[in-house]
């Protein structure tokens, strides 16, 4: 059973990076293709972008400038960062896992906020 | 971009009742790289639906989804206490990744 956590601070300042990190239990990350999500409250799901084993990557075109997703295999771990955010980047941020483009497998989500 | 829309947002229904989505893609989903996801109220999604028609590990037998090219539907065929939440399709044939709106199901 793949399992996924985040981990990181839940509140950041404005114009300051928001950095997560994401674990995985239970199955390899070196066959995964491994994405971020995010959903402001109340509102819908926004893909972030993903990267797979090779280290490749591919982002949103609308936070593009400002993502950096990146792999830690030995740890079975990736990882977010999101630049000079705002308060429109507040939201639930979800890690998640699959084969392909598919995300089959979700971490329960953790809560940033941006604020001063 | 591929924009989903979904129709309607809100179903009101009584437990037994059938539940029928809808979402509609402005272009083609390619391969049927259509998902369909359940999130209740503080929890992650969970993958019910995938490849438009087949069922996610775990997801019983009265989830079942079908459609191909713009037109997708998910029904549940006799909705259980468990099953009212916000469901949504997901296309990932085509960067970027994109969600529909969402479709509450909730207790009439």
């Amino acid at each position: 059973q793949v399992q996924l956590q985040e981990s990181g601070p839940g509140l950041v300042k404005p114009s300051e990076t928001l950095s997560l990190t994401c674990t995985v239990s239970g199955g390899s990350i070196s066959t995964y293709y491994c994405n971020w999500f995010r959903q402001p409250p109340g509102k819908g799901l926004e893909w972030i972008g993903y990267i797979y084993n090779s280290g490749g990557t591919n982002y949103n075109p609308s936070l593009k400038s400002r993502v950096t997703i990146s792999l830690d295999t030995p740890k079975d771990q990736f990882s977010l960062k999101l630049s000079s955010v705002t308060a429109a980047d507040t939201a639930v941020y979800y890690c998640a896992t699959g084969t392909g483009w598919l995300a089959q497998h979700w971490g329960q989500g953790t809560l940033v906020t941006v604020s001063s | 971009e591929i924009v989903l829309t979904q129709s309607p947002g809100t179903l009101s229904l009584s437990p037994g009742e059938r539940a029928t989505l809808s979402c509609w893609a402005s272009q083609s989903v390619s391969s049927s790289y259509l998902a369909w996801y359940q999130q209740k109220p503080g929890q992650a999604p969970r993958l019910v639906i995938h490849g438009a028609s087949s069922r996610a590990t775990g997801i019983p037998d009265r989830f079942s989804g079908r459609g191909s090219g713009t037109d997708f539907t998910l029904t549940i065929s006799r909705l259980e206490p468990e099953d009212f939440a916000v469901y949504y399709c997901q296309q990932y044939a085509t960067s970027p990744l994109t969600f529909g709106g969402g479709t509450k199901v909730e207790i009439k």
